[in-house]
Order: C-alpha cells, then structure tokens, then sequence
C-alpha cells in the first residue's frame, strides 16, 4: 500500500490564482482530513469527510472547498489564493472513528 | 476556541534519562484523545489513541495515560535515545468523527 498520497510537494502561487491540492489513499478509509501547518501553532482542521459524498467544514474553512465523489480521492481547492494561505498542508485518512490517522507528506504551498 | 495546551513546549534530556510531558484539554464533551510523534522532515505518526478515563497505553519505551475527569493525559519515555527526538503532539477528539483539535506540541532533543 502506498498509503496517504499527496501532490504537489511544492507549489508557488500568485495573490488570486486557483489550485487544487490532490489527496489519494489506497487503504479504503472512511475519513479523510485536510489539515495546515503554520508556525507555532498546531495542526488546525480544514475540512473533513466521513465517507463519499459527505463533508464538512472544520476549525479553518474558509477561502477552501472540497469534494468527496470517491472513497479514494479528497481533493482541496484553493479558489483566490491569498498570502494567508501560505502553509503546510497534511491529508491524512483513518477507517473509522477513534482510529489513528495516518498522514499524507504534505505539500507546501507559498502565495506569494 | 477549543484549547488544548502542552508542556513543557520544549525539553532537552540527556540520553537515558526518562521524562514526560503534559497534554491539558476540556473535561467536557470527551471521545478520544490521539498521540503522535512528528520527526523533523517527516508527517506525524501515530502513538496512542485513548478513549477510556484511567486508560494506559505502551508501545516499547513509550507509555501514556489519561485522564478524562480532569482532563489531562501524561506520555512517558523511559531512557531516552537520540532517535527518540521529535515533536510529540497530543489531539482531542469531541465529536466521535476524528476531527481532531491539535496542541502545538512538545519538542524533545535528546543529547547523546
């Protein structure tokens, strides 16, 4: 198994462009997570999914959107990048509720 | 604003000694709480996922214990190695979804 699946590693973006951050698993997990990084501060909640089709917003969603069409796959779309979101970003997935969470490499993303 | 609050936020010990850290969080509204161990380039993996009040957990060196009435959970690491230093984040879990709320964690450096 490959595991928790994140594209780009890297990425530069101007003030107002769009992207999308690619999360895969291959572990056929329930719950998947979108998480950022910044400096002194903890892991902080974006989005999450508990299954197809289901989402939900977390401590931090806003300037972000997300989808959950397949169990696989839980892309994070950026749609006006603002220098605010420069960040780590972690995907992680887990099977079911009090389960660990397993994490993706992250991607670092510069708006610049 | 959930708070979850770690100390000390860093710590250097000399290799084989033990030592332990704090995790502080809302005794209300508990499901889980989560530990993971975050290397320098790396993700976060997990330690321990606690969800019972007096529940203790151990995983070689490591052990962690918790406790929901008064809302704190300690992890413990016996005769440290070099190889043990990371960033030990604790996460609470209120809603039974995973939807974690990060502390900042603590850093250990272990001197050899």
């Amino acid at each position: 198994n490959a595991g928790v699946t994140q594209t780009p590693k890297f990425r530069i973006l101007k003030i107002g462009q769009s992207m999308t951050l690619q999360c895969a698993q291959d572990m056929n997990h329930n719950y998947m997570y979108w998480y950022r990084q910044d400096p002194g501060m903890g892991l902080k909640l974006i989005y999450y999914s508990v299954g197809a089709g289901i989402t939900d917003k977390g401590e931090v969603p806003n300037g972000y959107n997300v989808s959950r069409s397949t169990t696989e796959d839980f892309p994070l779309r950026l749609e006006l990048a603002a220098p605010s979101q420069t960040s780590v970003y972690f995907c992680a997935s887990s099977k079911r509720s009090t389960e660990k969470l397993f994490f993706g490499s992250g991607t670092q993303l510069s708006v610049l | 604003i959930l708070n979850v609050e770690q100390s000390p936020q860093s710590l250097h010990v000399q290799e084989g000694d033990s030592t332990n850290f704090t995790c502080s969080f809302p005794s209300s509204n508990f499901y889980a709480l989560h530990w993971y161990r975050w290397e320098t380039a790396k993700s976060p993996e997990a330690l321990f996922v606690m969800t019972l009040n007096g529940d203790e957990k151990k995983k070689g060196r490591i052990s962690a214990t918790l406790n929901t009435k008064e809302g704190y959970s300690y992890l413990y690491i016996k005769g440290s190695q070099p190889e043990d230093s990371a960033t030990y984040l604790c996460a609470l879990d209120q809603t039974g979804a995973n939807n974690l709320f990060f502390g900042t964690g603590t850093r250990l450096t272990v001197i050899p």
